[in-house]
This record gives C-alpha cells, structure tokens and sequence, in this order.
C-alpha cells in the first residue's frame, strides 16, 4: 500500500523561514513532488526530487532523502501570499508510470 | 495560455441525476487524470487515461465513467449521481517523462442533494 503522512496545519511568521515535512512508504519510489494550493483553487506545480539531496528554486527549496522515506519543503522569506495548502505527492514503483499518491495536505497560514 | 480547462465550474445536482464533467487541454499532453479532493482526504485519483482511446481505474472509480475520444478531452461521467459524490473535481494532464509535473484545472464544484 501506500502511505504518505504531513502536519496537518502549520503557522508562521512573514519574513521568516518554515519547514514543512513529508514522510511515505510506498511500493517502490520514482519521485516526489511539491505542489501548492491556494484555497479554491487549482493544485501548481513547486518542485520535484527523483535523487536524494536538495532542490533549489528561488525562495522554495526541496529535501528528499530516499533511504528515511523522507521529504521535507522549504520556504524563506515567507509572504503572505504564500499562505495556502502544501501537497506532497509520490510516484510509487508499482501504480503506473504516472500515477501520484498525495497527501491529505499542510495549511500554512502567515501572518503579520 | 489556456492550459486545462474544466466546464462546468459548479454544479447541484439532485440524487439519480446524471451529468458529464469536460476536460480540455491545449498542451498536446499524453496523459490526463481525474480526481477528486474532499476535505481531510486530500486529492484521489478517480479515472485516468495515457492516450486518446484508452482509459483505466484508479483508486476511486466506483460511480463513474470515462472516456478520452480524442487526445485533448477527457470526459468524466456520473451515470447515477449519489450524495456521496459530492465533491471537488480536478483534472489535470502531464506530458511523458518521469520528471513531467501533472498540470491541474481550476475544478469542478459539484453538489449533489
């Protein structure tokens, strides 16, 4: 089966940093991707980790280390805009070529 | 850039009813995907489809149907609506390649009574 776990909910303060974590057991591992979702909104795209090691791209970083199962976003210089749900989603070795398992999501709310 | 393109954004439909969700893209992509989010359960994979005339199940099919008739649509049926489907509809296609990101569209709201 498969199992992907994130806090639920996370708060923070604009300008600084947060971590936001991933955790998954799956059948198999082909990557990892980050997505964010303002409320109401669509799912887009952040980032995706294949190799272990870090991932950077402007203020969004991402962690994957494949061995622990683990995932971690990273957010810098946190804006209020970026007050929404983060996804975590795995493509696991045995669902398909392009299947995603996600997780059920961490809201991250920023304040002044 | 249009991208993907879901019709109708909000729907209520009474129970038996039946209706047909459109997805479109422009991207020239391979694969298209249906899911639904509801709240605490994050989003789940209903339907999905890795080229014009082929279709297959994903964790939640139960209720509905597809198809994918030419290689920019894919249709989502419910053939019988049931308050349990209510719910947030997505689709979203991605391009070939392990690295390719799913590109999702702005939902479907559907309310069933």
């Amino acid at each position: 089966g498969q199992n992907i776990d994130q806090p639920t909910e996370m708060t923070a303060t604009e300008g600084a940093i947060v971590q936001i974590n991933c955790t998954y057991q799956t059948s198999g591992f082909n990557g990892l991707f980050w997505y964010q979702q303002h409320a109401g909104e669509a799912p887009t795209f952040l980032s995706y980790n294949v190799l272990d090691g870090l991932e950077e791209k402007g203020r969004f970083s991402s962690f994957l280390s494949r061995s622990k199962g683990y995932s971690y976003l990273l957010l810098k210089e946190l804006q209020m805009k970026d007050s929404a749900s983060y996804l975590c989603a795995v493509r696991g070795g045995n669902t398909g070529f392009q299947k995603l398992v996600f997780g059920t999501g961490t809201r991250l709310l920023v304040s002044p | 850039n249009a991208g993907v393109t879901q019709t109708p954004k909000f729907r209520v439909l009474k129970t038996g009813q039946s209706m047909t969700l459109l997805c479109a893209q422009d991207m020239n992509h391979e694969y298209m995907y249906w899911y639904r989010q509801d709240p605490g359960m994050g989003l789940r994979l209903i339907h999905y489809s890795v080229g014009e005339g082929t279709t297959a199940k994903g964790e939640v099919p139960d209720g509905y149907n597809v198809s994918r008739l030419k290689k920019q649509n894919f249709l989502l049926g419910l053939e019988s609506a049931a308050p349990s489907q209510t719910s947030v509809y997505f689709c979203a296609s991605s391009g070939a390649g392990g690295s390719q990101p799913q590109h999702f569209g702005d939902g479907t709201r559907l309310s069933i009574l």
